[in-house]
């Protein structure tokens, strides 16, 4: 069975252009979820799909950011216009349910240079 | 809100022997759930071991093990037996059990390297 993917592994772009990153969940699984790593620090929280709905999207950093599940399969981060400071690394997360038994799933990342 | 906390930037233990990665953690909550991940060089960050708070019994998985001291809110790994594939980084997590805010909030992660 295949993993939690994201594409594209690793991109660099300018300040002020856009990106946009994709995970493509585990099979089956409603919940998707989205991690952001800026250098030195935790892994925070972004948001929280469940099949096409926003459950919580209280860690998403401001407006810049759009987050879309369209058809509850794989979801797409947006980033317009980027900044510096959001360079990191962009884990995106996959479990069956919300049950806190169900374990998050991770993808292995997508690094975010913003130039 | 919950809060972990690594204070362990980095640790080195030599291959075979043991080695135990230090977390706390902060919350208000009596049941919730605490985790340990692994990310190796390969980036591909994976599930290590879990530990539901309301049970009293440590978790183990293989040579992975938690001393849970859920008074002084402290969660470590202890690696036994250490080998040259546990290195990676590990972070220490909280999950909490409400309906709400299924999120995990990660500690900054200590980076382990063994020595062979």
């Amino acid at each position: 069975e295949a993993g939690v993917t994201q594409f594209p592994s690793h991109s660099v772009i300018e300040k002020g252009q856009t990106v946009t990153l994709r995970c493509d969940p585990i099979s089956g699984h409603d919940n998707l979820y989205w991690y952001r790593r800026v250098m030195g620090k935790e892994i925070k929280f972004l948001l929280h799909f469940v099949k096409e709905s926003k459950q919580d999207e209280s860690g998403m950093p401001n407006n810049r950011f759009l987050a879309e599940r369209t058809g509850g399969t794989y979801s797409t981060l947006k980033v317009q216009p980027a900044e510096l400071e959001d360079s990191g690394v962009y884990f995106c997360a996959s479990s069956q349910s919300s049950r806190r038994t169900d374990t998050q799933y991770f993808g292995p990342g997508t690094r975010l240079t913003v130039l | 809100a919950q809060t972990v906390t690594q204070s362990q930037p980095e640790m080195s233990v030599q291959e075979a022997e043991t080695v135990t990665l230090s977390c706390t953690y902060d919350t208000s909550e009596s049941d919730y759930y605490l985790f340990w991940y692994k990310q190796p060089p390969s980036r591909q960050m994976i599930l290590v071991i879990r530990q539901e708070a309301y049970k009293q019994q440590n978790a183990t998985e293989n040579r992975f093990s938690v001393n849970f001291q859920k008074a002084a809110k402290s969660f470590s790994l202890k690696i036994s037996d250490s080998q040259l594939g546990d290195a990676a980084m590990y972070f220490c997590a909280y999950r909490s059990p409400g309906w709400r805010d299924d999120k995990i909030i990660f500690g900054k992660g200590t980076r382990l390297h063994i020595l062979p």
